[in-house]
């Protein structure tokens, strides 16, 4: 299966600033089929990014995917209060889908 | 409005069974591919397994495989998953999710019910 490892584990960052947000593949993705997803406290998770580099129905273009082979990144321009959460990446290229162990964003 | 409501979680001793269900409404669910996924308490997220349109196609992660069961009910609008022997690892919140596309099995997932929550424990 294609292991994902999401860094850092913890982002501890202020409203008003940049996150970035780490996903690396065991193997190729293919097709880059990686989605991006955010789990509030309590809430059941959110798709915000698929195939890398797409928003999602509804997703504010302050959330940004770029990346592709084993290397993908989750950009947030200015973080708003909303946004602290648990975010996912997920490869959907094959199954078993496999999520990485997500990133918390903490508010500092 | 598309809407799923998981059902049938609870306390359940190890060895033993349990089935799960999913209603789903506000979209037609028959187009659609359906997901469980599961989350252990203070973990990350599982895929469980997958079920095609007309329930032919099924696939399962590794931790599950002969051991739980996806099925469905087009008329009923409805997602089971049978688990069978269950472990105390399997102690989690199992969301039935929808994908983001209708296609007879697609695997990019977009929607996500509330969860049930199962408890494996003696």
């Amino acid at each position: 299966e294609n292991v994902l490892t999401q860094s850092p584990g913890t982002l501890s960052l202020s409203p008003g600033e940049r996150a970035t947000l780490s996903c690396r593949a065991s193997e190729s993705v293919g097709r880059n089929f990686l989605a991006w997803y955010q789990q509030r406290s309590g809430q059941s998770p959110k798709l915000l990014i698929y195939r890398a580099s797409s928003r999602a129905t509804g997703i504010p273009d302050r959330f940004s995917g770029s990346g592709s082979g084993t290397d993908f990144t989750l950009t947030i321009t200015r973080l708003e209060p909303e946004d602290f959460a648990v975010y996912y990446c997920q490869q959907y290229a094959y199954s078993p889908l496999t999520f990485g162990g997500g990133t918390k964003v903490e508010i500092k | 409005q598309e809407q799923l409501v998981e059902s049938g979680g609870g306390v359940v001793q190890p060895g033993r069974s349990l089935r799960l269900s999913c209603s789903a409404s506000g979209f037609i669910f028959s187009n659609y591919g359906m997901h469980w996924v599961r989350q252990a308490p203070g973990e990350g997220l599982e895929w469980v397994a997958v079920i095609s349109t007309d329930g032919t196609v099924t696939y399962y992660g590794d931790s599950v495989k002969g051991r739980f069961t996806i099925s469905r009910d087009n008329s009923e609008n409805t997602l089971y998953l049978q688990m069978n022997n269950l472990r105390t690892e399997d102690s989690a919140l199992y969301y039935c999710a929808k994908p983001y596309t209708a296609d007879p099995i697609s695997f990019l997932i977009e929607y996500w019910g509330p969860g049930t929550l199962v408890t494996v424990s003696s």
